[in-house]
Parts: C-alpha cells; structure tokens; sequence
C-alpha cells in the first residue's frame, strides 16, 4: 500500500511570491492535515480538510489555505510568502471522519525555504 | 505553559541502557500519540494509546489518563533508536485527530 506522498520535497522561493505544495493520502484516508515545522520549534497545525471540506484551521494568516480534492487528494498553498514560512510542511492523512480516535499516517514533508 | 510537556528535552544513552520519555497533557483528550521524527525530517506514528500499554518490540507505551501522563520506554537501547521523539494528543471530535504536539525529546544512543 502507498504511503502519504508529498510533492516536492524541497523548495526554494522568494518572498513574497506563492507555492503551492501536494499530498496524496492513503487510500481510502478521507482526512487529511496540514502541519508546520519551522526551524528549532515544535509542530504546529495548520489544517485539517475531511470529505472536501475545511473542518477547522490552526492559527495562521488567511494566506495559509488549501483544498481537498474529490479523490481526497490535498493542496496547501501559501501566498504573499514571508521568510519566516521557511519550515517542513508535513500532510498526515487518516480515517478518522472527525473521530479523532484514528491512526495517523505522516508523509516525508515538503521542505520550503524562502530567501 | 504548553498543553503538551515533554521531558527530558535531550537524552544521551549508552547502547543497551534502558530510556524513558516523559509526557505530561493538561486538557482533555481521546488518544495520545507517540511519534519519531528522523533528521530527514519523516515523522513516524509509533503508538496511539487512549489507555493502559502497548508494546511492540523493544518499544512500550504506558498512559495514565487520571494522572495525565504517559511514558515511552526503549529497552536495550541501540544507535538507530537515535531521533527525536514527541508525544502528541488528539482532542474533541470537533478537532477530529488534529494532533497538539509535545516540543520532543532528542535522544541520541552512543555505541
């Protein structure tokens, strides 16, 4: 079975243009998260998007948004990039249909740096 | 103070020693889960506990959901057990399995 796969996996951007980074979940994983790893600090949540539809967003500026396909497929785009957006962008998919009792599986990240 | 406390931050073992992760959670919550992050950056799920104990291999999970805590245990430890492990909660429905991450403990095993 194919895990999360995300793309790409490195990223290279000037500030203040957009990107848009891709995850595929498990098959048959209709939720899908978005995370953010900035350098030297924690894991911090971004979104969550369950059958197509944004469930509930972390703390971050309205340039953070994205999209959940109907193949559950997913897309987190950032606009008017900061340097401070440099950070591992993770995506986790699970089963869970809001749950929140299910397994999660993490794919490799997309690593983006902003200069 | 953070919701989700980890410690110790940094861990240095001897291989073969036993290690223990500490995790302390100051909210409600309907799992808990233990994760390995890699330098690459790839984050691997080991546990999900809403209760008691699980093991796999020469790793065991332990929660206590009146005492709000849990611990990770790593028996006859080794060098590839090196990464840093964080300890993250899921909450209420309404979050779904939106995960609040712990700051990690990095451990590395010395040969």
């Amino acid at each position: 079975e194919a895990g999360v796969t995300q793309s790409p996996t490195h990223l290279i951007k000037t500030r203040g243009q957009q990107v848009t980074l891709r995850c595929s979940p498990i098959s048959g994983h209709t939720s899908v998260y978005w995370y953010q790893q900035a350098l030297g600090l924690g894991l911090q949540f971004l979104l969550w998007y369950d059958e197509g539809e944004e469930r509930n967003r972390g703390n971050f500026p309205p340039r953070f948004s994205g999209r959940q396909f109907p193949n559950y497929s997913s897309e987190l785009n950032v606009n008017a990039l900061e340097l401070e957006d440099s950070a591992l962008y993770l995506c986790a998919s699970s089963l869970d249909r809001g749950q929140s009792n299910y397994g999660y599986t993490f794919g490799s990240g997309t690593r983006l740096t902003v200069v | 103070k953070n919701e989700v406390e980890q410690s110790p931050q940094n861990l240095t073992a001897q291989e073969g020693e036993f290690i223990t992760i500490n995790c302390s959670y100051s909210v409600g919550i309907s799992a808990l889960h233990w994760l390995q992050q890699h330098p690459g950056g790839g984050i691997v799920s080991l546990f999900m506990l809403s209760s008691g104990k699980k093991k796999h291999g020469r790793l065991i999970a332990t929660i206590n959901i009146q005492e709000k805590h849990s611990s990770l245990h790593i028996t006859a430890s080794h060098p590839r057990d090196s990464a840093v492990y964080i300890c993250a909660v899921s909450r209420t429905r309404t979050s779904g399995s939106r995960l609040t991450f712990g700051e990690g403990t990095q451990l590395t095993v010395n040969p």
